[in-house]
Parts: C-alpha cells; structure tokens; sequence
C-alpha cells in the first residue's frame, strides 16, 4: 500500500497570498488529520476531518480551512499568509474503527512527510 | 489546552548506552504514544501504550504508561547510530462514543549518538 502523499512538498509564498495544500490518505482510509510543525510551538492539531465532515478543530484562527472530499483526499488552505505561519505542514490518515472497544482498538495514524511552507 | 512536558529537550550519548526520556501532562488521557521523526519525514509511531501502568517493548523500545495516566516513559536500550533522530510523546483522548480524537505532542527529544 502507498503510504499518505503530501503535494507540494515545497512552498514559498509572500506575505498576503493564500496557498492550498493537498493531502492524499492510505487507500481506505478515511480520516485525514492535519497538524502544523515549527521550531516554537512544536506539533500542533488543525483539523481531522471524516467522511467530508470536520470533526474536530484546534485553537487556529479562520484563516486556516480544509475540506474533505469523497475519496477521502483532504486539502488545506490558508488565507491572508503571515511571517508565522511558515511551518512543516503534515497530514495524518488513519482507518478508525466503527466503536471505541476499550484498551486495545488504537487505531494508527500514518503520518505523510509533509509540506514545508515559507513565507517571505 | 492540554499541555504535554518532554524531557529531556536533548541528549548526546555514546552508541551502546541507554536512554530515558519521560513526559508528563497536567491532563490524564486514553492513549500514550511514542512517534520518532528523521528529518524530512513524518513521525512514525514506535509504540502505543492503552493501560494504566501498562509496560510495552518493541525491540530494544521500552515504555510504560503512568498509574496517573498523566506520564508516560520511553528507554531505548544499547543505543546504535540509526536511532538519531527527534523522539516525540502524543497523548490521545477519544471523543465520547467516537473514535476520532486528536494528539497533543510533547516537545521532543533530539536524540545524538555518537560511534
């Protein structure tokens, strides 16, 4: 199986513009996680998203949005970019099972290498 | 937010030595993992850890849960050069009925090992 695909893997970007960033899960899988990596503030949640729907968000202002589409393929968006918000952007896919079943039904998140914006 | 306590932030050791590397939380959770990420990729997840007090290995990979389920460790023994690399703690909590939830990450540890 091909693992999560992240495009582009590079990025550079001015201050102002918007960017999109796109994210391709493990086939089957049907959750797609995004967290933003950076020296100061280490890995932090944006959004998981499942069956196209956001399910849960983290402390991230509007400018930050994504989308799930019905494959399963998720993409990012950040609007209005800032100096700070150049990161190593990375996309987390996994397949959860249908219950929570206690101790021993972790369901893996694969991570994909992610998308390293700079902005100028 | 729940805030996760990685210590060390660094070490230098020498290959064959062991190493310990611990994190605490100011909130209890479900899950403790333990991810290593080598640059330019993603982190990989080494070990999941579901019970209180439970003490899991994975080759020469040793971590436990806290009785608190507010700690976790993580011991790799005889270190060798290939596990260089930034070692990181996720604490994970299930939303009530789902099996979505999100990972809180700890700081790292940037683990050296010199030959």
């Amino acid at each position: 199986k091909a693992g999560v695909t992240q495009t582009p893997r590079y990025l550079i970007k001015t201050r102002g513009q918007q960017v999109t960033l796109s994210c391709s899960p493990i086939s089957g899988h049907r959750s797609v996680s995004w967290y933003q990596q950076t020296p100061g503030q280490g890995l932090q949640f944006l959004f998981e998203y499942f069956s196209e729907t956001q399910r849960n968000k983290g402390n991230f202002p509007g400018r930050f949005s994504g989308r799930q589409f019905s494959n399963s393929r998720s993409e990012m968006n950040v609007s209005t970019l800032e100096l700070g918000d150049s990161a190593l952007y990375l996309c987390a896919s996994k397949d959860p099972p249908a219950a929570w079943s206690g101790s021993s039904s972790y369901n893996e998140q694969f991570f994909g290498p992610g998308t390293r914006l700079t902005v100028l | 937010g729940q805030q996760l306590n990685q210590s060390p932030q660094s070490m230098f050791i020498q290959e064959g030595e062991d190493v310990s590397m611990n994190c605490t939380s100011s909130s209890i959770f479900n899950t403790w993992l333990w991810y290593k990420q080598d640059p330019g990729e993603g982190p990989v997840l080494l070990i999941a850890l579901y019970k209180a007090g439970e003490l899991t290995s994975n080759g020469r990979l040793t971590a436990q849960f806290g009785i608190t389920r507010k700690d976790s460790f993580l011991n790799i023994s005889a270190s060798i050069p290939s596990d260089v690399g930034i070692y990181f703690c996720a604490g994970q909590n299930y939303d009530r009925g789902s099996t979505l939830g999100r990972l809180y990450f700890g700081r790292g540890t940037q683990l050296t090992v010199w030959p």
